[in-house]
């Protein structure tokens, strides 16, 4: 089956570090990643889109990286905060083509202070 | 402005019963989708409409759960002779366009609780 799969255990980290969140994928090869972040009690909210010809992308303290060969994306906040505390999400598009998407379990992340 | 909204946020039923989850999306976005997340596990695809035709249904785990979008705007999900396994938040999602690669905007969920 086609599956995208995150590391379910949670991730803990010190305030001002680096946290990588990593998201595989086997028998597939998805054309767009996309990350979400989750707060509890409320819906995911879309952080960025990654195409598979592009190797990198940024959006403020946010990298996401996508490698083909490895079938692998890494989600990457620098400076890390308290605040960015919360689940991260991957999801491709199903193939369909009806823009339904298909979400990794997700990965928790918690900043120390 | 305004973003999804979804009513009500938590709904306690026995099993058996029948329940309704409503949906407000986006005013303007053609697209809506539905989702289930269990706990500690991503999002499900349910449906997705495009206007008020129901453009993939794929989702749907059986014939006990359906789902309409009369105008084009507010879609409500239905789910009939509900089971316990039937427990899940149900996210709805909506889009400008769709289908393809539209942002998709994620209402609060309602958590559904089958006794």
């Amino acid at each position: 089956s086609q599956k995208i799969e995150q590391n379910s255990e949670a991730l803990n980290i010190q305030e001002g570090k680096t946290a990588t969140l990593t998201c595989n994928y086997t028998n597939y090869s998805p054309a767009y990643l996309q990350w979400y972040r989750q707060d509890p009690g409320r819906g995911p909210v879309f952080l960025l889109l990654i195409r598979e010809n592009e190797k990198e992308k940024r959006k403020e303290r946010l990298k996401v990286t996508f490698d083909t060969t490895l079938k692998q994306s890494l989600f990457h906040i620098t400076a890390s905060q308290p605040a960015d505390s919360a689940t991260y999400l991957c999801a491709r598009f199903g193939s369909s083509n009806t823009g339904k998407l298909i979400f990794g379990q997700g990965t928790t992340l918690q900043v120390k202070p | 402005g305004a973003g999804v909204s979804q009513t009500p946020s938590n709904k306690v039923t026995e099993k058996g019963k029948y329940v309704e989850l409503r949906c407000d999306p986006i005013s303007g976005h053609t697209a809506l989708y539905w989702y289930r997340q269990s706990l500690g596990q991503g999002p499900e695809f349910l449906i997705y409409f495009q206007g008020t035709g129901a453009a993939d249904d794929s989702g749907l785990p059986n014939d006990r759960f359906f789902a309409v979008r009369p105008e084009g705007s507010v879609s409500t999900l239905k789910i009939q002779r509900t089971e316990r396994g039937d427990s899940a938040v149900y996210l709805c999602a909506s889009s400008f366009e769709g289908p393809g690669f539209d942002t998709q905007y994620f209402g609060p969920g309602t958590r559904l609780t089958v006794l």
